[in-house]
């Protein structure tokens, strides 16, 4: 099916371990972006991508790191997750910049 | 000051009623963006607008570049209606990256 998905949806973890968040298109979009959303503020980006193998910094980079070997593909790790990071991640993509048209369902992080 | 803000932050209606909803910014922008965010956390892009106003269905939204203001408006309301409605402009010297209202949450009645 076309579309943007998410994995895994829900996940609990402890604060330390390392977690990957899943992102895949089938849409081919050039440009990525991971969000979180957290209560009292709007979304906020984290990483985003122009294209495979291109990734900058977003807004609130600090603990998280991204790769896109793939156009597909844009996973994002936390390296050794903290409780701040408990938060819902979107992942989404555009075919062109400055507009950010599919999201996915999200994932509802909890850092224990 | 945030660089985008909602007004107001909850709205309830009546089925039927004439909604609008705002969004100021302080940046310089080429497009403005509107979002609606389902109960169930599904995010969707509305519009996409530089200039003037967009029309889709029941969804009606307008920009005034020179007063740095947007609205959207929503006719005959309809309970499906309620959500997160959310703007988002480009950052001014980074035009991928978007900046994000806290958005409106509206809840509309039978």
């Amino acid at each position: 099916d076309a579309g943007i998905t998410q994995s895994p949806r829900y996940k609990i973890t402890e604060t330390g371990r390392q977690v990957t968040l899943m992102c895949h298109q089938t849409w081919s979009h050039s440009y990525m972006f991971w969000y979180r959303q957290d209560l009292g503020h709007g979304l906020r980006l984290i990483y985003y991508s122009a294209a495979a193998d291109i990734t900058d910094k977003g807004e609130v980079p600090d603990g998280y790191v991204v790769s896109r070997s793939k156009t597909e593909n844009f996973p994002l790790t936390l390296e050794s997750a903290t409780r701040s990071q408990t938060s819902v991640y979107f992942c989404a993509s555009s075919e062109w910049t400055g507009w950010v048209k599919f999201f996915g369902p999200g994932t509802r992080l909890t850092v224990l | 000051k945030n660089e985008v803000e909602q007004s107001p932050q909850n709205l309830t209606a009546q089925e039927g009623e004439f909604i609008t909803i705002n969004c100021s910014y302080s940046v310089g922008i080429s497009a403005l963006h509107w979002l609606q965010q389902h109960p169930g956390g599904g995010i969707v892009s509305l519009f996409m607008l530089s200039s003037g106003k967009k029309k889709h269905g029941r969804l009606i939204a307008t920009i005034n570049i020179q007063e740095k203001h947007s609205s959207l408006h929503i006719t005959a309301s309809h309970p499906r209606d309620s959500a997160v409605y959310i703007c988002a402009v480009p950052l001014r010297d980074n035009t991928d990256k978007l900046i994000f209202g806290t958005g409106t949450r509206l809840q509309v009645f039978p």
